[in-house]
């Protein structure tokens, strides 16, 4: 079974700064996605940014970006230029490739839940 | 227009009651999911249909039972409700296309509250 871990519950940056999320996973496949999901106060998920494995190239966002470590399992979240409404939890997310039952499902870390601090 | 809708927003019932929380996607998707957030903010997947059949059906009590009427709706009926049933219920739905990191869009979730 895949397993996302997210190691800092909670996290702070200052407006305008640089701040980045970490996220780890395990799983024995080759083929999967990655996500981070955004939980503002007003509960709704709102997908961030993916990744796909066979990609080496890093996913970029605007403002979001990830650095994919596929060997290290890593998968961690950099805010730049933080903003007052970047402030929320924030969840990444794991989900095979396999176009079985394991593709229908994402797995999600704990969450880190992101201040920003004016 | 709301892709995924879920109603109701919040739910605050007495334990042992029967409630239901209905979920529609109109974005013409073939899968669609209920999860849920405890306390602790751990979302956790239920359910997952798809074309209306049952896909995943993880640990979970079976006063929790899914229905899907057609695919765009996937409601959530909860008989004999525990104090520990409450949490954030969030529906969600994706498109499966292979090879293409499809997204999944969630509702805004229902919080309910069981006294």
């Amino acid at each position: 079974a895949q397993t996302v871990t997210q190691s800092q519950p909670e996290m702070s940056v200052q407006e305008a700064e640089t701040v980045t999320l970490s996220c780890t996973y395990d799983t024995s496949e080759s083929d999967y996605y990655l996500f981070w999901y955004k939980q503002p106060p007003s509960r709704q998920m709102i997908l961030v940014i993916r990744q796909e494995a066979y990609k080496q190239q890093n996913a970029t966002e605007n403002r979001f970006s990830v650095n994919f470590q596929k060997a290290a399992k890593s998968f961690s979240l950099k805010i730049s230029d933080s903003q007052l409404g970047d402030a929320a939890m924030y969840f990444c997310a794991y989900r095979s490739g396999d176009t079985l039952a394991g593709s229908y499902q994402l797995t999600f870390g704990k969450g880190t839940k992101l201040s920003v601090i004016p | 227009d709301t892709a995924v809708s879920q109603t109701p927003k919040y739910l605050v019932t007495q334990m042992g009651n029967d409630k239901s929380i209905k979920c529609e996607q109109n974005l013409g998707h073939d899968t669609m999911y209920w999860y849920k957030q405890d306390s602790k903010k751990f979302l956790k997947i239920m359910f997952s249909y798809n074309n209306k059949e049952l896909i995943i059906n993880e640990t979970v009590p079976n006063r929790f039972s899914p229905k899907s009427p057609d695919k765009a709706h996937l409601n959530l009926h909860i008989n004999s409700l525990e104090l520990g049933d409450s949490a954030v219920y969030f529906c969600a739905s994706s498109q499966e296309i292979v090879r293409v990191g499809e997204k999944l869009f969630f509702g805004s979730g229902t919080q309910l509250s069981v006294l």
